[in-house]
C-alpha cells in the first residue's frame, strides 16, 4: 500500500493562476481532508470529505474548492493563487468509524 | 480563536532524560486527544492517543496524560533519544459516533531537540 499519495511535491505559482493539487488514497478510507500549515500556527482544516459527493468547509476554506468524485481521489483546486496562499498542503485519509487520520507528503507552494 | 494550544515552540532536553510536550485546550466537547510526529519534508505521523474517558495512555516510550479538568494534557517521552527530534503537534477531536469525519484541531506544534 502507497498509503496517502500527493503530487505534486512542490509547485511555484504567479498570482492570479489556478492549479489543482492532487490527493490519492489506497486504503479505502471513507474520510479525506485538506490542511494547510503555516510557521507558528499549526495545522488548519482547509476541507473535509466525509464520502463520495459529500465536502464541507473546514476553519479556512476562502480560495479553494474541492470535490469528491470517487473514494480514493480528493484534489484541491486555487482558483486564482494569492501569495497569502504560499504554504504547505497536507492530504489525510480516515477510516470509517475511526479517528485516526493519516497523512501525505505534502506540497510545498510557492505563490508570487 | 486557537482551540488547541502548545505554548512551548521549541524544547532541548539530554538524551536519556525525559521529554515533556504541553498541549492546552479550550472545546470542552474534544473527547479524543492526539500526538503526531513530524519530520522536515515529510507528513506528520500519528504517535498515541487517548481518549477523555482515561487519564493515561502508554505506549513504548511514550505516555499521554489527559487532565480534563484542566483541559490539558502533555506527552511524556521516556527515555529521549536523537531520533526522537521532530516538529510534535497536539490535536483534537469532537467524536460523534466513534470518528472525527477526518476533522482534527491541530496546536502550533512544538520543536523537539534532544542532544546526543
Amino acid at each position: 500500500n502507497a498509503g496517502v499519495t500527493q503530487t505534486p511535491k512542490f509547485q511555484v505559482l504567479k498570482t492570479g493562476q489556478s492549479m489543482t493539487l492532487q490527493c490519492a488514497q489506497d486504503m479505502n478510507h471513507e474520510y479525506m481532508s485538506w490542511y494547510r500549515q503555516d510557521p507558528g500556527m499549526g495545522l488548519r482544516l482547509i476541507h473535509y470529505s466525509v464520502g463520495a459527493g459529500i465536502t464541507d468547509q473546514g476553519e479556512v476554506p476562502n480560495g479553494y474548492n474541492v470535490s469528491r468524485s470517487t473514494t480514493e481521489d480528493f484534489p484541491l483546486r486555487l482558483l486564482s493563487a494569492a501569495p497569502s496562499q504560499t504554504s504547505v498542503y497536507f492530504c489525510a485519509s480516515t477510516p470509517s468509524g475511526g479517528y485516526i487520520q493519516y497523512f501525505g507528503a505534502g506540497t510545498r507552494l510557492s505563490v508570487l | 480563536d486557537q482551540q488547541v494550544k502548545q505554548n512551548s515552540p521549541s524544547l532541548s532536553v539530554q538524551e536519556g532524560r525525559i521529554s515533556i510536550l504541553n498541549c492546552d485546550y479550550t472545546n470542552s466537547m474534544f473527547d479524543y486527544f492526539l500526538w503526531y510526529k513530524k519530520y522536515p519534508a515529510e507528513g506528520p505521523t500519528f504517535l498515541i492517543s487517548i481518549s477523555s474517558i482515561k487519564d493515561k495512555n502508554e505506549d513504548g516510550r511514550f505516555t499521554v496524560f489527559l487532565n480534563k479538568s484542566a483541559k490539558h494534557l502533555s506527552l511524556h517521552i521516556v527515555p529521549s533519544q536523537p531520533g526522537d527530534s521532530a516538529v510534535y503537534f497536539c490535536a483534537a477531536s469532537a467524536v460523534a459516533g466513534g470518528t472525527s469525519y477526518g476533522k482534527l484541531t491541530f496546536g502550533q506544534g512544538t520543536i523537539l531537540t534532544v542532544h546526543p
